[in-house]
């Protein structure tokens, strides 16, 4: 099975900071890499997928990168409406794993 | 508008059975493949098997965690999705989602609002 690390699992930050999350695979996924956002008690809510392209209707300030092993995602500014748990999963082979989490919570 | 909503979650006793159900809409269902995926209390995603869509004869993949146990199915007269989960288990408890993949492509594009399964004695 291929492990997915994201880091860190939580961080604290302002609004209007640019925040970065990371996230490993333990061996080469190409790009079928994608980002998910969870507020409390919804449902999880796709932002990224083939690691860099954007979901419809996600805006711009969301974006990824990444190919390989090592993926990113990034918040130009973040905004109240920003804080949440996010996640990334690999979709390259079977079983479909998700990385633990990152928790982004207000400073 | 693509929906997705869950149903049959409920109290089971370990070792008890169960069977969710995913109502789709909005979107031509026997075109895309479908997942399941569950969230423990307080932890994060797991995703639990997959159905192929028509052109690909429906095949499943499944977890390891519930190989054997649950079944996935099907039934795209109805637009449904169903998930049969056999010899529950109390690590099984969490909210369970059902998810679409776009079509030509396998991450998840809409989710459904989940369904609990509580497995206790």
């Amino acid at each position: 099975d291929i492990q997915m690390t994201q880091s860190p699992s939580s961080l604290s930050a302002s609004v209007g900071d640019r925040v970065t999350i990371t996230c490993r695979a333990s061996q080469g996924i190409s790009n079928y890499l994608a980002w998910f956002q969870q507020k409390p008690g919804k449902a999880p809510k796709s932002l990224i997928y083939d690691a860099s392209s954007l979901q419809s209707g996600v805006p711009s300030k969301f974006s990824g990168s990444g190919s390989g092993t090592d993926f990113t995602l990034t918040i130009s500014s973040l905004q109240p409406e920003d804080f949440a748990t996010y996640y990334c999963q690999q979709y390259k082979s079977y079983p479909l794993t998700f990385g633990g989490g990152t928790k982004v919570e207000i400073k | 508008e693509v929906q997705l909503v869950e149903s049959g979650g409920g109290l089971v006793q370990p070792g008890g059975s169960l069977r969710l159900s995913c109502a789709a809409s909005g979107f031509t269902f026997s075109d895309h493949y479908m997942d399941w995926v569950r969230q423990a209390p307080g932890k994060g995603l797991e995703w639990v098997g997959r159905s192929r869509n028509k052109a690909n004869s429906y095949t499943t993949e499944y977890a390891a965690s519930v190989k054997g146990r649950f079944t996935i199915s099907r039934d795209d007269s109805k637009n449904s999705l169903y998930l049969q989960m056999n010899s529950l288990k109390t690590e099984d408890t969490a909210v369970y989602y059902c998810a679409r993949s776009p079509y030509s492509n396998y991450y998840s594009d809409y989710w459904g609002q989940g369904t609990l399964v509580t497995v206790s004695s």
